[in-house]
């Protein structure tokens, strides 16, 4: 079945530090790729997306690049800041599967300090 | 805009018992989902419905049961809790589209056992 594969536990920065959390992705079709990100005491919100291969999602400073060669998706921002602490999720939905249904990984918490 | 709303923020109960939690969304969305949260293993799915009184069952279903009355509305039962069940549960609906649907997630409630 198809899974995410995400840097697993904890990254811990400090301001203006560049993140990287790396994402690789298992699927018998052609994916789209998610990223969202859950602030305490939230829902999980949908961060952006990509559909295609090379197609770069984007948004608030954070990026990734959908790499069908190497199965990835890292998620990658120059300058973290505090408010950037939370958890996220690398995740995909698979048209080969259930268009429905995204597969989650299982989280990432970023943590900050000034 | 809409909302996702779940009901209540924190549910408990005793060991054996039957207990439900409630979800309602007005964005007039098709389908919805409940996933639960453990810490260190992400958002796994157990239930979804794409459209009213329709019923699937995700990689979690055992123990749990889904009701999808109305298109607006969205329920899961425990069917008998147990202390190892303690999780958030994530009730989320969506918008279908070709490529993989965008999830909006409520804001979670937390099941506790005693």
């Amino acid at each position: 079945g198809d899974s995410v594969t995400q840097t697993e536990g904890q990254v811990a920065l400090s301001e203006e530090d560049f993140l990287t959390i790396h994402c690789n992705y298992s699927a018998s079709g052609y994916p789209t790729l998610f990223w969202y990100v859950q602030y305490p005491g939230e829902g999980p919100q949908l961060l952006f997306r990509a559909s295609r291969d090379k197609e770069k999602g984007s948004s608030r400073g954070f990026e990734a690049t959908y790499d069908k060669g190497t199965t990835s998706f890292h998620l990658r921002k120059a300058s973290v800041q505090e408010s950037d602490s939370a958890v996220y999720y690398c995740a995909l939905s698979d048209l080969g599967g259930s268009n429905y249904k995204l597969t989650f990984g299982k989280g990432t918490l970023l943590t900050v300090t000034p | 805009g809409g909302i996702i709303t779940q009901t209540p923020k924190f549910l408990i109960g005793q060991e054996g018992q039957k207990l439900t939690l409630k979800c309602q969304q007005n964005f007039n969305h098709d389908t919805m989902y409940w996933y639960r949260q453990d810490s260190g293993k992400g958002l796994r799915l157990i239930y979804y419905s794409i459209t009213e009184n329709d019923l699937q069952k995700g990689d979690l279903s055992e123990g749990y049961d889904a009701s999808r009355e109305k298109k607006s509305s969205f329920s899961l039962t425990v069917t008998s809790a147990q202390k190892n069940e303690m999780a958030v549960f994530l009730c989320a609906s969506s918008t279908d589209r070709v490529g993989g649907n965008t999830l909006y997630f409520g804001e979670g409630s937390r099941l506790i056992v005693v």
